[in-house]
């Protein structure tokens, strides 16, 4: 069964929009990693954020980290067409393994 | 630099039959995870294979398996193919850190 659970399930905004897609897990974890998927093909890891750090940044890319709420956010600043993908966030637990959420479909409209 | 390398691409087999799936990982990677994705879901963990055995499985049944190889090549086998096996299959590396690199998948077809 999947670890996370993505919200909006899809999301579709205007390119220089920011979009913004959240994550939930159910268990512990070491670190929350997001992932980007074009047209079901491999993924491409984006950015990983420890259990102990809240937030982080990465070029256009913006990840928070809520421990507590056992929750995660991904902000991608100033969209553009090419960033039209799914997203995924994963956690790595203490059996060192990455399990998956169910993922956002991002459209970005130019 | 070769990324991760997955074969074939695509595979049509039908129900009752056996496939085997190969993965190459990214040079210098020792760890290798398989996946499975389904249509509009999020990839799920079959098993892991390090230094050559199993390390970890996923909810999958024993119609699962794999292997690593000496050059940490791997395969994944699936016996017994049932319509529901049908999707894509990821192979993905990792080395000393957490991230992991995917291949571009296997997408299989069960008719």
């Amino acid at each position: 069964s999947q670890q996370g659970e993505e919200d909006p399930q899809a999301l579709s905004i205007q390119e220089g929009e920011n979009a913004t897609m959240n994550c939930s897990y159910k268990t512990s974890i070491n670190n929350l990693q997001w992932y980007r998927q074009n047209s079901g093909r491999g993924l491409v890891h984006l950015i990983l954020i420890r259990s102990n750090e809240r937030e982080k940044h990465s070029g256009r890319l913006r990840v928070t980290l809520d421990t507590s709420k056992k929750s995660s956010s991904l902000l991608i600043t100033a969209s553009r067409a090419a960033d039209t993908a799914s997203y995924f966030c994963a956690t790595l637990t203490g059996a060192n393994n990455l399990f998956f959420g169910t993922g956002t479909r991002l459209t970005v409209i130019p | 630099d070769a990324g991760v390398t997955q074969s074939p691409t695509h595979l049509i087999k039908t129900r009752g039959q056996q496939v085997t799936l190969r993965c190459s990982p990214k040079s210098g990677h020792d760890t290798v995870s398989w996946y499975q994705q389904a249509l509009g879901q999020g990839p799920q963990f079959i098993f892991q294979y390090y230094e050559e055995e199993e390390r970890q499985r996923g909810n999958f049944p024993d119609r699962f398996s794999g292997h690593q190889f000496p050059n940490y090549s791997s395969e994944l086998n699936v016996n017994a193919l049932l319509l529901g096996d049908s999707a894509l299959y990821l192979c993905a590396s990792t080395g000393s850190n957490e991230k992991l690199f995917f291949g571009s998948g296997t997408q299989l077809s069960v008719l």
